[in-house]
């Protein structure tokens, strides 16, 4: 299965900054998707990023907000703008393979972002 | 979006202790299911991915089982060791291609 690289592992941002966290894939990979898990709460899926078109946002995630780039197969990047202690969370991207007729997914290590 | 739940939320055993987690997920549009076991700052590790009504799957002391049209699975550990120590996630695919995951239920074993 792929390997995913992800950076930074753990950061600690000043409010109203701006963090972008990175992802590189050693294979190509048609589909990244980019979540979010906030303290006590469910991993929750931000956006699905392809590669040569827009990300799509799931219901409660703005582009503004959380901009992604998808420049080639292989690496994405996420940032969190205008940063409050709200965001504080674990960001953690995704690649979905397929395998014997279904999908799988591999996931990066995770960010741990501390807004104060 | 409905939810996938899992329960307990965090479990506390004993080296040698056999224990099961429970998910709960929408049953509607249902795709398959995967279990996930991830320990701090590290990848998630995919553990099953399950489809079949009926199914049952092992690695090594862990299994798990799955029933679709009740809308449920078990994960299982036999042995309990300190190294099983994680969060193990469970996730619903209903779209066949984002996951819907479960809190979690945190696991601790103690020599």
């Amino acid at each position: 299965s792929a390997v995913i690289s992800q950076k930074p592992s753990r950061d600690i941002c000043q409010r109203g900054t701006s963090l972008t966290i990175q992802c590189q894939v050693d294979s190509q990979v048609t589909m990244m998707f980019w979540y979010r898990q906030q303290p006590g709460q469910s991993l929750t899926l931000i956006a699905t990023a392809n590669q040569g078109s827009e990300a799509t946002y799931e219901s409660g995630f703005v582009i503004d907000k959380f901009p992604i780039s998808r420049p080639n197969l292989t690496f994405s990047t996420l940032t969190v703008s205008n940063m409050s202690p709200e965001d504080s969370s674990i960001y953690l991207c995704s690649v979905e393979e397929q395998e014997k007729g279904y999908y799988g997914y591999t996931f990066g290590s995770g960010t741990r972002l501390t807004v104060v | 979006i409905l939810n996938v739940e899992q329960s307990p939320q965090s479990l506390h055993v004993q080296e040698g202790d056999s224990t099961n987690f429970t998910c709960s997920f929408p049953s509607s549009n249902f795709y398959a299911l995967h279990w996930y076991r991830w320990e701090t700052a590290k990848s998630p590790e995919a553990l099953f991915v399950m489809t079949l009504n009926g199914d049952e799957k092992k690695k090594g002391r862990i299994s798990a089982t799955l029933n679709t049209k009740e809308g449920y699975s078990y994960l299982y550990i036999k042995g309990s060791q300190p190294e099983d120590s994680a969060t193990y996630l469970c996730a619903s695919a209903v779209r066949g291609y984002a996951l819907n995951f479960g809190k979690g239920t945190s696991l601790l074993v103690t020599p």
